[in-house]
């Protein structure tokens, strides 16, 4: 069955740095999502992606995040100056065309910042 | 701003009986619900869906109920297995982004 594929499935990193996260959506998927849970939260909505551009972002997606494809097949999440506030488990998600419903999820990244 | 609540945070079955998990929703606009299921240190598993247009969706054991006058919606496990013990979300959507807005979970223990 097709997947989701994130990596890395753990990354530690000091307050500050740059971290990027990297999906590979499904293949003949065209809308892509990332998702966040933060330990005891819900799972909470950050942007979503289609044709090479934003389509929707949420208020938590702010300044110190950026998305790219940077070619065919990966789909990253990049957080230029990490919080300790950032620490959460980083969920990708593909969706495969306008009038599909459901998403697919990676198995996600966990990022703890010290 | 919850838009989808999931307000019991635990449910504890026996084997063999039935497990209901509810879901409220405030936003009208929303024109499809799903469930997920979660295992610890994996992502979210689709489960069932349910339009907006229907009542009810059966899949095996499974079954959502939607109630769109009260804004409700319930997920149904018959006969409930121990390895259906996981974390459930209830999740729903609109617009042509098509973002899911996620409850925050109920954990389902499933006890032999």
């Amino acid at each position: 069955e097709p997947e989701v594929t994130q990596t890395p499935s753990h990354q530690v990193t000091q307050m500050g740095q740059e971290v990027i996260l990297r999906c590979v959506p499904i293949s003949n998927h065209l809308y892509f999502y990332w998702y966040r849970q933060i330990l005891g939260q819900k799972v909470e909505f950050l942007v979503s992606f289609y044709n090479n551009e934003i389509s929707e972002k949420s208020e938590i997606f702010d300044d110190q995040f950026s998305v790219e494809r940077p070619d065919g097949s990966n789909f990253t999440l990049k957080i230029r100056s990490t919080k300790l506030e950032d620490s959460a488990m980083y969920f990708c998600a593909s969706r495969g065309y306008s009038g599909a419903n459901v998403l697919t999820f990676g198995a996600g990244s966990r990022l703890t910042v010290l | 701003d919850q838009q989808v609540k999931q307000n019991s945070p635990s449910l504890s079955v026996q084997e063999g009986r039935i497990s209901i998990l509810n879901c409220d929703y405030t936003n009208s606009m929303f024109d499809y619900f799903l469930w997920y299921k979660k295992y610890p240190a994996e992502g979210p598993t689709f489960l069932i869906s349910i339009s907006s247009i229907k009542d009810k969706n059966e899949d095996g054991r499974f079954t959502v109920f939607l109630n769109k006058s009260a804004k409700h919606l319930s997920l149904h496990i018959v006969p409930s297995q121990p390895g259906d013990s996981a974390v459930y979300f209830c999740a729903a959507s609109w617009g042509s982004a098509r973002q899911l807005t996620f409850g925050s979970g109920t954990q389902l223990t499933v006890l032999p």
